[in-house]
């Protein structure tokens, strides 16, 4: 399995601003991934990171409010902009190493955020 | 989208007992992962099923794929106090040909009484 690792761990920012969060995999994979997970609830797909060319949204989630960079294999950020109460959640990372059916997905440690 | 009725959403359990949670679809999946999360910790895969009746162990874990491919289940034996956490389910959609979405279930939060 790949170790996946993200800064920060956690945050409380002040509404109206944005974060950065990074996702570091330790090993080249095929695919990233970005998840919110609010509190008490499961987890919903944001986005999937695409090397080198535009993420791929899913439907509620747009590249306006929730850019996401992947220069290369290993690297991938997720920015929450102009953040609200609303967008407090933790935000997960994943990767998997295979593109389609055999691609376990395995997560990073989360970034919790807090919007005041 | 694909949803996955996962249950029970809880369960409250003494040291010793065998837990079972399982989760639904009522479409085709063609793979099953099933996770835990700790609080404060990202989901930790337990074990990952590919094909219909599969039948998969990991220690006191086990789980298999239905055969219907559109449920699956996750067994714990002789549960411990550590077993405590949330346990979600995840599935890829029978029509999804490329990439590795997944659809998760609502999870089961799992507590263990010493």
């Amino acid at each position: 399995s790949a170790v996946i690792s993200q800064k920060p761990s956690r945050d409380i920012c002040q509404r109206g601003t944005s974060l950065t969060i990074q996702c570091q995999v330790d090993s080249q994979v095929t695919m990233m991934f970005w998840y919110r997970q609010q509190p008490g609830q499961s987890l919903t797909l944001i986005a999937t990171a695409n090397q080198g060319s535009e993420a791929t949204y899913e439907s509620g989630f747009v590249i306006d409010k929730f850019p996401i960079s992947r220069p290369n294999l290993t690297f991938s950020t997720l920015t929450v902009s102009n953040m609200s109460p609303e967008d407090s959640s933790i935000y997960l990372c994943s990767s998997a190493r295979l593109a389609g059916l055999q691609g376990e997905q395995f997560f990073g440690p989360g970034t919790r955020l807090t919007v005041l | 989208g694909q949803q996955l009725n996962q249950s029970p959403q809880s369960m409250f359990i003494q040291e010793g007992e065998d837990v079972s949670m399982n989760c639904t679809s009522s479409s085709i999946f063609n793979t099953w992962l099933w996770y835990k999360q700790d609080p404060g910790e990202g989901p930790v895969l337990l074990i990952a099923l590919y094909k219909a009746g599969e039948l998969t162990s990991n220690g006191r874990l086990t789980a298999q794929f239905g055969i219907t491919r559109k449920d699956s289940f996750l067994n714990i034996s002789a549960s411990i106090p550590s077993d405590v956490g949330i346990y979600f389910c995840a599935g890829r959609p029978g029509e999804e040909t490329s990439g590795s979405r997944l659809t998760f279930g609502e999870g089961t939060q799992l507590t263990v009484n010493p």
